[in-house]
């Protein structure tokens, strides 16, 4: 079993439409959730950065934690084609090292 | 804020010879990361330093890949010799307090 599981997509949404983007990982002792946005060719770029369960919110991107059941998911709400990226989810413990989801392919049609 | 640099930004060799990657974290930035991400899969951590001593490298291929970082600041990865499956993006990260990684736009080698 991966430590962290993403859904590769790729994943196609009109222009405005709310996307889900979602992770499940099997290490309870992962104590830090991050979001990544990759544009092609370029290096990942962090979005979202969580420490406990819940929910965070930075302008139309929402990180949600649910430590219960290992599961980390990222909303864009009004999605642009400006977002069409790979979008990868991350989690780590006690020694700054992230492992990283496979990540998901999001197109966002005009 | 200068971001991390790499070069070069693209590099393809033959089989068996070797090759070297350079990476500039951002300044005071302590711990640096050389990640390995294959085509449509996510990064593979591959070794991480503290300043310039060796805190995971794990899952690094020891009998082909060597790393340093001199005087805790550039870092170079050295592959030799190189296989086919070595044909990825390396790509390069430093991070000061906290989870805050940021990442150079990378190495994409391919091995022929």
């Amino acid at each position: 079993q991966k430590e962290v599981e993403q859904d590769p997509g790729p994943l196609s949404v009109p222009e405005g439409a709310i996307v889900s983007l979602n992770c499940t990982y099997s290490n309870s002792a992962f104590q830090y959730f991050m979001w990544y946005r990759q544009y092609s060719r370029k290096g990942p770029e962090l979005l979202m950065y969580t420490y406990s369960s819940g929910n965070k919110e930075d302008g139309r991107f929402t990180a949600q934690v649910d430590k219960s059941s290992k599961y980390i998911s990222l909303f864009i709400r009004d999605s642009q084609p400006s977002d069409s990226a790979t979008y990868l989810c991350a989690t780590g413990g006690a020694t700054n090292k992230l492992i990283f989801g496979t990540g998901t392919l999001l197109a966002v049609q005009p | 804020e200068a971001g991390v640099a790499q070069s070069p930004r693209y590099k393809i060799i033959e089989k068996r010879q070797s090759v070297a990657f350079w990476c500039n974290p951002i300044s005071g930035h302590a711990t640096l990361y050389w990640y390995q991400q294959i085509l449509g899969q996510g990064p593979k951590l591959l070794i991480q330093f503290q300043n310039n001593g060796v805190v995971d490298d794990s899952q690094l291929p020891k009998d082909r890949f060597s790393a340093e970082r001199l005087k805790g600041v550039d870092s170079t990865l050295k592959i030799q010799p190189a296989k086919l499956e070595d044909s990825a993006v390396y790509l390069c990260a430093s991070s000061g307090q906290g989870y805050g990684y940021t990442f150079g736009s990378g190495t994409r080698l391919t091995v022929v």
